[in-house]
């Protein structure tokens, strides 16, 4: 099993502009987080989902849209980048037992 | 909301000293959860305590529930290098807050 996967591990974007960035699970678990970690600071939850084609939105979901059409698939998208940004944002997955299994990361700078 | 606070902010030990790290909650809580997040690292799951009072020992580190289910700490014994990264409590009433965490470093 490879866990919780993330891509890109790093991103560059310029003002304005729009990625998506993927998180892939293969436990099987139904729910899913996008989470943002700004440098020193802890996690803040930006949208979850509690099974393919539920989503609802976490604490800082301004400026971000996701969707979830495969128990798999969790892509969080960003629309018009702005510094603010600027974060680590990991997914992360989770059964019936609510621990959390994390991805890697993706180190995203906007500039 | 649920809040989950963590204290202290930073933790700066020398190694083969002790330490504890607390986690308070402003709701009583199903269970609480202790992730381990090595620097450049992602969260990584530690340990989850889900009954009042409950102790439980991972080598070094023993992990307390308090008796309301409203707090819980993390205590570490003889602090190692391999002890560096931030600690973060989660608390889970219907959904998972995670605290901001305490940064641990060590001189060696």
């Amino acid at each position: 099993n490879a866990g919780v996967t993330q891509t890109p591990k790093f991103r560059i974007l310029k003002i304005g502009q729009s990625m998506t960035l993927q998180c892939a699970q293969d436990m099987n678990h139904n729910y899913m987080y996008w989470y943002r970690q700004d440098p020193g600071m802890g996690l803040k939850l930006i949208y979850y989902s509690v099974g393919a084609g539920i989503t609802d939105k976490g604490e800082v979901p301004n400026g971000y849209n996701v969707s979830r059409s495969t128990t798999e698939d969790f892509p969080l998208r960003l629309e018009l980048a702005a510094p603010s940004q600027t974060s680590v944002y990991f997914c992360a997955s989770s059964g019936s037992t609510d621990t959390q299994y994390f991805g890697p990361g993706t180190r995203l700078t906007v500039l | 909301g649920q809040q989950v606070m963590q204290i202290p902010q930073y933790q700066h030990v020398q190694e083969g000293e002790d330490f504890t790290t607390y986690c308070n909650s402003s709701t009583t809580l199903s269970n609480i959860q202790w992730y381990k997040q090595r620097p450049g690292g992602h969260p990584v799951f530690l340990i989850q305590l889900v009954k009042s009072g409950e102790v439980k020992k991972q080598k070094r580190l023993t992990f307390q529930f308090g008796e309301a289910k409203k707090n819980s700490s993390l205590h570490i014994t003889a602090t190692q290098t391999t002890d560096v990264g931030t600690y973060f409590c989660a608390g889970s009433d219907y959904k998972l807050s995670f605290g901001a965490g305490t940064t641990v470093t060590v001189r060696a």
